[in-house]
């Protein structure tokens, strides 16, 4: 089964372009994580969905930020506009339940760099 | 809130030394503890779990126990090689969340 495909893996904008980062979870997983991987900062959780309802957003940085997640099968992380602040490499991540005995799948990440 | 913190790195070991890497957690109630490991480059890996108190969690020569009494989750490996060289991420999972440490980067040299 194929794992977690987040596109494109490198992305270089400009400050003030909009962004749309995508992600295609494994089949049959029900939770889907949107983080984001800085030195300063870690990774931090920025929204997760539940049978493609966001159930937490409270990670969402600002009103810059939206996800959607229109089927089982798709995600977007979009930034517009996007800032330097938000270079960072974002990970997408799915899993088969929402308990302890399930963990999270991640995809390779997406590598942002806004000049 | 919920958190977990672990020792700071880089941690830097010679090749098959033993390896400890610590790792605290806050939460109410009875999460589930994960070590995850990312090497240079990809996605975090699931690398063991424990999901109830007192649970031993191993993979690939690393362990790891469930100590609720002390809340931590250490991971061991009694003898390390290079290729274990990587960034080592404890976290907790409640609620649907996966909530990470700030992860601890391994150099091991031959």
């Amino acid at each position: 089964d194929a794992g977690v495909i987040q596109s494109p893996r490198h992305e270089v904008t400009e400050m003030g372009q909009e962004v749309t980062l995508r992600c295609k979870p494994i089949s049959g997983h029900d939770y889907l994580f949107w983080y984001r991987q800085t030195m300063m900062r870690g990774l931090e959780l920025l929204i997760y969905f539940n049978n493609n309802v966001p159930i937490d957003d409270s990670g969402m940085p600002e009103d810059r930020f939206s996800a959607k997640m229109p089927n089982a099968s798709f995600s977007t992380l979009k930034i517009q506009p996007s800032e330097p602040r938000d270079s960072a490499v974002y990970f997408c991540a799915s899993s088969r339940g929402g308990d302890g005995n399930s963990p999270l799948h991640f995809g390779n990440g997406t590598r942002l760099t806004v000049t | 809130g919920d958190s977990v913190t672990q020792m700071e790195g880089p941690v830097t070991l010679s090749e098959e030394a033993f390896l400890t890497i610590n790792c605290t957690y806050t939460a109410t109630g009875y999460p589930s503890l994960f070590w995850y490991v990312q090497y240079p480059g990809e996605g975090l890996q699931l690398l063991l779990k424990a999901t109830k108190a007192d649970d031993k969690g191993s993979n690939k020569g690393f362990e790891a126990t469930y100590r609720k009494e002390t809340t931590s989750f250490h991971l061991e490996k009694g003898s390390v090689q290079v290729s274990d060289s990587a960034v080592y991420f404890c976290a907790l999972r409640k609620g649907g969340k996966l909530i990470f440490g700030q992860g601890t980067e391994l150099s091991v040299k031959p």
